[in-house]
């Protein structure tokens, strides 16, 4: 069963647009909300993270959005960038045990 | 060392045969992981292992699947017999009990089996 379920699967979007996606979890055990960063060839890196307490958290051009009742966030990226094309992972951590969405594949066209 | 070293970066061996993959976590990091990762796919979960504390072995596929941790050091992930179903990156992380911001991933071993 997959605990973190995460859309779309891949996007494309234009340099400077929007890119947005979207995570939904069901156990409400989770208290650690990261986004990860996938280059080919390369493991993922963190890239944000926000803790349940706080509906918004900001870095730079990357913005987590959090609904707790809803059991949902979203990663947006403002302004896109050829350079963030890339495979981001949401997750969601309970103490240590983390549980990784499906990823999306992200390709921003200059 | 300062980030999470795995090793070998690829592998290529034959079906049938026994492999090694070594992960060397983050100086300090009391926990670590094992995931598979298939071709455009997720991270599917492996093993966990905390401290001393007996790991977390529910994601391993099956038998032919083990890993071996001494304490807090370097992890080994063994499989058995290959089958070409085996292919994938094998992604090692490891995070400290201090915060989970510093999980961190090693850049995976890619294991081809033919």
């Amino acid at each position: 069963q997959q605990q973190v379920k995460q859309s779309p699967q891949s996007l494309i979007v234009q340099k400077g647009g929007i890119s947005i996606i979207n995570c939904a979890y069901e156990n409400t055990a989770f208290d650690y909300f990261p986004w990860y960063q996938q280059f080919p060839g390369k493991g993922p890196a963190l890239l944000i993270a926000i803790r349940p307490d706080v509906s918004e958290k900001k870095e730079g051009r990357f913005t987590i959005s959090f609904n707790k009742s809803a059991k949902q966030f979203s990663l947006h990226i403002m302004d896109s960038q050829p350079g963030d094309s890339a495979t981001y992972f949401c997750a969601a951590a309970t103490g240590n045990q983390f549980y990784f969405g499906t990823g999306t594949s992200l390709t921003v066209i200059p | 060392g300062a980030g999470v070293s795995q090793s070998p970066s690829n592998k290529v061996t034959e079906k049938g045969k026994d492999v090694e993959l070594r992960c060397d976590p983050i100086s300090g990091h009391t926990a670590l992981y094992w995931y598979r990762q298939r071709l455009g796919q997720g991270l599917e979960f492996l093993i966990y292992f905390q401290g001393n504390s007996a790991p977390d072995k529910s994601g391993l596929p099956s038998d032919r699947f083990s890993a071996e941790r001494t304490g807090e050091s370097v992890s080994t992930l063994t499989i058995q017999r290959t089958q070409q179903e085996d292919s994938a990156v094998y992604l090692c992380a490891s995070s400290s009990h201090r915060g989970r911001d510093g999980y961190t991933f090693g850049s995976g071993t890619r294991l081809t089996v033919v």
